[in-house]
């Protein structure tokens, strides 16, 4: 099993909604990232988890919130969000975070806030 | 900060030709990775091809080449006999140690059009 999954596929929130990104894979990989896409945009870097601790914040406002429940599963909360928030959001996961290792994606979560 | 530039927002190749696609960093960094993803239409990120900094070697991936001029600071991609599927997005993405995690930094992406 090669690959990152990502649920649900798409997803229509409103600004006061609560509402979950999931991600899982079982390649064993220990370290796990959720990157953000805007359309025409390169994905921008949010959060890097390693051996299921959060090692990098990319100042991400707090309405974002990662979740590592163990080394298989990634979760990102989102609480009252902006239309602004609205865009393609990709989870990814690599061995063990070291810099010559490839990440694995996942096809990602389509975010549009109402 | 360190930067990964493509300057061609958008290319076409004929089906069977051959394609290269330029992209630039700006690192002071030694220890470095480099590589290329592609994005087709499924939204997936998908590896291309990756090279170590430090090696002099060409890395090389069946149609997939690249040439990198470490002095230069140019990683540039080649695909040969190219096919209707290398149609996608591609990304050039630069890869440091940032607090002990590693991070990867993509540049703006180049759409690739393969015409039949």
């Amino acid at each position: 099993d090669t690959e990152v999954t990502q649920t649900p596929k798409h997803l229509v929130m409103g600004m006061t909604n609560k509402k979950s990104l999931k991600c899982e894979q079982h390649m064993g990989h220990r370290a796990m990232y959720w990157y953000k896409q805007k359309a025409k945009k390169p994905p921008e870097l949010m959060f890097v988890y390693s051996y299921e601790k959060l090692s990098i914040n990319e100042s991400v406002p707090s309405r974002f919130s990662p979740e590592c429940p163990n080394s298989s599963l990634l979760n990102l909360h989102l609480h009252a969000l902006q239309p602004e928030d609205s865009a393609l959001y990709l989870c990814a996961s690599s061995q063990s975070g070291a810099l010559n290792e490839k990440l694995f994606f996942g096809s990602g979560t389509q975010l549009s806030v109402l | 900060a360190q930067t990964v530039t493509q300057s061609q927002p958008e290319m076409s190749v004929q089906e069977a030709e051959t394609v290269t696609l330029s992209c630039t960093y700006d690192t002071s960094e030694s220890d470095y990775y480099l590589f290329w993803y592609k994005q087709p239409p499924s939204r997936q990120m998908i590896l291309v091809i990756r090279q170590e900094a430090y090696k002099q070697q060409n890395a090389t991936e069946n149609r997939f080449s690249v040439n990198f001029q470490k002095a230069a600071k140019s990683f540039s991609l080649k695909i040969s006999d190219s096919q209707l599927g290398d149609a996608a997005m591609y990304f050039c993405a630069y890869k440091q140690n940032q607090g002990g995690s590693e991070k990867l930094v993509f540049g703006k992406g180049m759409k690739l059009t393969v015409n039949p």
